[in-house]
Parts: C-alpha cells; structure tokens; sequence
C-alpha cells in the first residue's frame, strides 16, 4: 500500500448503528486529517492530529468520535448519526512542522445515512 | 474568518487552449496555498503548493502563482487535455494553524 488508504469505500448506515472509518497513511507523517465534503459545500475540516495528540476540532457534533492510536492510523467513530451526515468523508496527512506541510489526501469514504 | 472563492464554478474548453482558474482569499494572513484536483467520487491529488513567501510554482503544464498582498492565486493550465478534465480546488492554510480552508471549486470540462 502506497499514499493514504481509507476504509471503506462505501457505506450504509442506519440512525441507530455504530460503524468506524479507518484511515491509514504509509507517508511517514505525523499529522493527520478528517474532512467532511457534502454536496454543493466546500470540503471543511472536522479534526485533527499532531503526533497523535488531536490538536483542532472543529465544533463537530459528538456523534463523531475520532481516535488516533499512533501517528500511522485514524479512525471516526460513528454513531446515531442523521441523514445530514451523509457526505463523502476524506481523510489526509502531512508532515507537519516542515515547511511546506502539503496534505495528502486518501479516496474517501462515501457515507449514506438512512 | 478566511473565505476561499473560486471563479469560475465551471469551464469548458476545447483540447489544446491555455486556461486560467482563478482564486481569491480574504485573509492575507496565510502560510501557504495548495491546488487540488479531485475527480468525481474521489479523493483530492495534491498539484502544487506554494509557500506565502514564493510568487509561483511550476510542475509540467501547470503554474501556480500567489499574489499574498492582493489574496489571489491562479492555476494556468497549458494545452489542455480531456484528461484535465476534474474539479480544481483551491485551498489556504492559515498563519499558525493547520487547517485548510477550501474553496468550492471549478469544474473544467476539456472537449476532444
């Protein structure tokens, strides 16, 4: 595996169950992202990680939970989520304190929420 | 708060012309810029950064420049391809933070 990888690709979710996305990035960054891009908006940051302290967070709901075990993986805990929530959701990572910090991103998860 | 706007929304041109996207940002208080391009249903390919103190980039036929002063970038695209065809998302990061804010895009469609 190269670049950044997301699972899963798509998925489908009612109100009420309790799904995680997983991302992981074969950079050797130490900063990683999760974005949220809903239709007709510009993507937005939801959080993220420095050294795998979570160092911004966007006022997202508490509905979605993120972890961070070590600086090669992430994750969003999702539960009782709403239809609104249905978006493509990207995940991203840099090096953070070089630089440049250019972010990389993954393909993205596509979330339905039923 | 920094806004990213991005004109136009959408673009067509035919195979071989020269394009320019353009992008505008409020607050000139940034550390750097980045253009994306995303095809439908993916995720976003990084195309060039550009630090607050460089005027410009360059990679094959693309060119980035930053005006800091007057919050503007551009992405000349040179003898453009059907393969160019995507959506280029303009993105800053701010002085001390690390998130990006993007603008909504410009969808170019490259006619063969």
């Amino acid at each position: 595996e190269t670049g950044v990888t997301q699972t899963p690709r798509h998925l489908v979710m009612g109100m009420t169950n309790k799904k995680s996305l997983k991302c992981e990035q074969h950079l050797g960054h130490n900063a990683m992202y999760w974005y949220k891009q809903s239709a007709k908006k510009p993507l937005e940051l939801m959080f993220v990680y420095n050294f795998k302290e979570q160092t911004e967070n966007n006022s997202v709901p508490s509905r979605f939970s993120p972890e961070c075990p070590n600086s090669s993986h992430l994750f969003l805990h999702l539960h009782t989520l709403q239809p609104e929530d249905s978006a493509l959701y990207l995940c991203a990572s840099s090096q953070a304190g070089t630089g440049g910090n250019e972010q990389f991103f993954g393909p993205g998860t596509r979330l339905t929420v039923l | 708060k920094q806004e990213v706007t991005q004109i136009p929304a959408a673009l067509s041109v035919p195979e071989g012309e020269n394009l320019v996207l353009n992008c505008s940002f409020t607050d000139s208080a940034i550390y750097n810029l980045q253009w994306f391009r995303q095809d439908p249903g993916k995720g976003l390919t990084s195309l060039l950064l550009i630090q607050s103190s460089q005027r410009e980039q360059t990679s094959g036929r693309l060119n980035a420049s930053l005006d800091k002063s007057s919050g503007r970038s551009t992405l000349y695209i040179a003898a453009s391809q059907p393969g160019d065809s995507a959506t280029y998302l303009c993105a800053v990061r701010g002085a001390g933070s690390y998130q990006l804010t993007f603008g909504k895009g410009t969808k170019l469609s490259v006619i063969p």
